[in-house]
């Protein structure tokens, strides 16, 4: 009931193309879901978030979509640029913010 | 630049040793967070302090151990070393009442 899923593993996207990302999870207790970013080399970063009062949230190019009742939120990123190839984890946290239960990864990869 | 920061950067060490890794919160930040990042395992939570005190424990191995000291930066220690043990460790940091986490660049450990 902690899990997070995650896909697809692996995205190729066209330049000036759509990158979806969808997760689910089956803990309803979950009370934030951000998205994090991770270039090679690097630690993950925090890309988007949202909190379950919210259906959507837009931060310039990028869209979290988050249906309560199915128990699944999305990563929208739009006019994807070959700078946003990179690995992308969603997360689900309990306690606001603590014990955070990642996905397992989806590599994009952004042709330019 | 998260303003977290992990030292060393990368260790490699023989089946059996003991390392300590070390994480120095950004400034202002009370809770610490220590993840696991393996290839086929993903970003797994292994242990959380707030302002020295343990506040929740993840898939944390007994042979592993943490603290965090007054100044607030952080320690993990890893014991009887395992070639599975070999990964990227990240610790995060989030200030008091804050959902978001920040991660730092990581260790790379390598047991040979």
């Amino acid at each position: 009931q902690q899990q997070v899923k995650q896909s697809p593993q692996s995205l190729i996207v066209q330049k000036g193309g759509i990158s979806i990302i969808n997760c689910a999870y089956e803990n309803t207790a979950f009370d934030y879901f951000p998205w994090y970013q991770q270039f090679p080399g690097k630690g993950p970063a925090l890309l988007i978030a949202i909190r379950p009062d919210v259906s959507e949230k837009k931060e310039g190019r990028f869209t979290i979509s988050f249906n309560k009742s199915a128990k699944q939120f999305s990563l929208h990123i739009m006019d994807s640029q070959p700078g946003d190839s990179a690995t992308y984890f969603c997360a689900a946290s309990l306690n606001y913010g603590q014990n955070f239960v990642f996905g397992p990864g989806t590599r994009l990869s952004v042709l330019p | 630049d998260s303003g977290v920061t992990q030292t060393p950067k990368h260790l490699i060490t023989a089946t059996g040793q003991r390392v300590t890794l070390r994480c120095s919160p950004r400034s202002g930040d009370l809770s610490v967070y220590w993840y696991q990042q393996s290839l086929d395992q993903g970003l797994q939570f292994l242990i959380q302090y707030y302002n020295g005190e343990e506040r929740a424990k993840g898939n944390i191995l007994e042979r592993f151990s943490a603290q965090q000291f007054p100044d607030l930066h952080s320690e993990l220690n890893l014991s009887s070393l395992e070639l599975g043990d070999s990964a990227l460790y990240f610790c995060a940091s989030s200030p008091f009442g804050g959902y978001e986490q920040f991660f730092g660049p990581g260790t790379r450990l390598t047991v040979l």
